[in-house]
């Protein structure tokens, strides 16, 4: 089973529908992100939270909420869905930084692609 | 935020080495360089990770140039399971990740 998993792997929705991606973990971290992807472009952060009590905005925030559900669950809405929205989105976890040396490194899945029409 | 700069593409043959560049002049003290991989369908992997010294792990190798403004992350023998997006990034602590465009690893068999 996957570590982190994301549902739902594809999704076709039309603008203005409110959608929610979903991401769950086994590993056990305390820091979870969303970030999403455009065609031939890197990933760009539009939220993460560090632990269930703390939620913060990324790069591309605008458009997005996010709920942490419990420390194994991060949700991403789009309360009314655009077409520019459409992209693949990816969930990460990673541990918390034990020190400035430590830098964990981040653990992707295997991301929703959404289509808004 | 410091960045980097990387070839969009490279090719490489099956079983050879292949060393993949990456330049970050204005790299801070604290920046540490990160690499990632993203092979097609799928979610960004790690890689290896370094500050000063060369690195090594069982996926890669990583040289750091002494003035650290380059690094180059060495794949000792590629396999076609090699092919994917490879992206240098640097971090600095409570920082995020902040991808670029990445450098295209095409394998020929």
């Amino acid at each position: 089973d996957a570590d982190v998993t994301q549902t739902p792997r594809n999704r076709i929705t039309k603008t203005g529908k409110r959608i929610m991606l979903e991401c769950s973990q086994t590993k056990g971290h305390d820091r979870m992100y969303w970030y999403r992807q455009d065609p031939g472009l890197g990933l760009r952060l539009i939220y993460y939270s560090f632990d269930v009590k703390d939620i913060n905005k990324g790069e591309i925030s605008d458009g997005y909420s996010v709920s942490r559900q419990a420390q194994a669950k991060f949700s991403l809405s789009l309360e009314s869905a655009i077409p520019n929205q459409t992209a693949l989105y990816f969930c990460a976890t990673s541990d918390s930084d034990r020190d400035d040396r430590s830098m964990e490194p981040q653990h992707f899945g295997d991301g929703t692609r959404l289509s808004i029409l | 935020d410091a960045k980097t700069t990387q070839p969009n593409s490279m090719e490489s043959n099956e079983e050879e080495p292949v060393h993949l560049p990456c330049n970050h002049s204005t790299i801070s003290g604290t920046d540490y360089i990160h690499w990632y991989r993203q092979l097609p369908s799928q979610g960004p992997e790690y890689v290896i990770h370094g500050l000063t010294s060369n690195v090594n792990n069982r996926m890669a190798s990583l040289a750091i140039a002494e003035d650290r403004k380059s690094s180059t992350l060495i794949l000792h023998r590629a396999t076609l399971r090699d092919a994917a997006v490879y992206y240098c990034i640097l971090r600095n602590a409570g920082n995020m990740l902040t991808f670029g465009g990445g450098t295209r690893l095409m394998v020929k068999p």
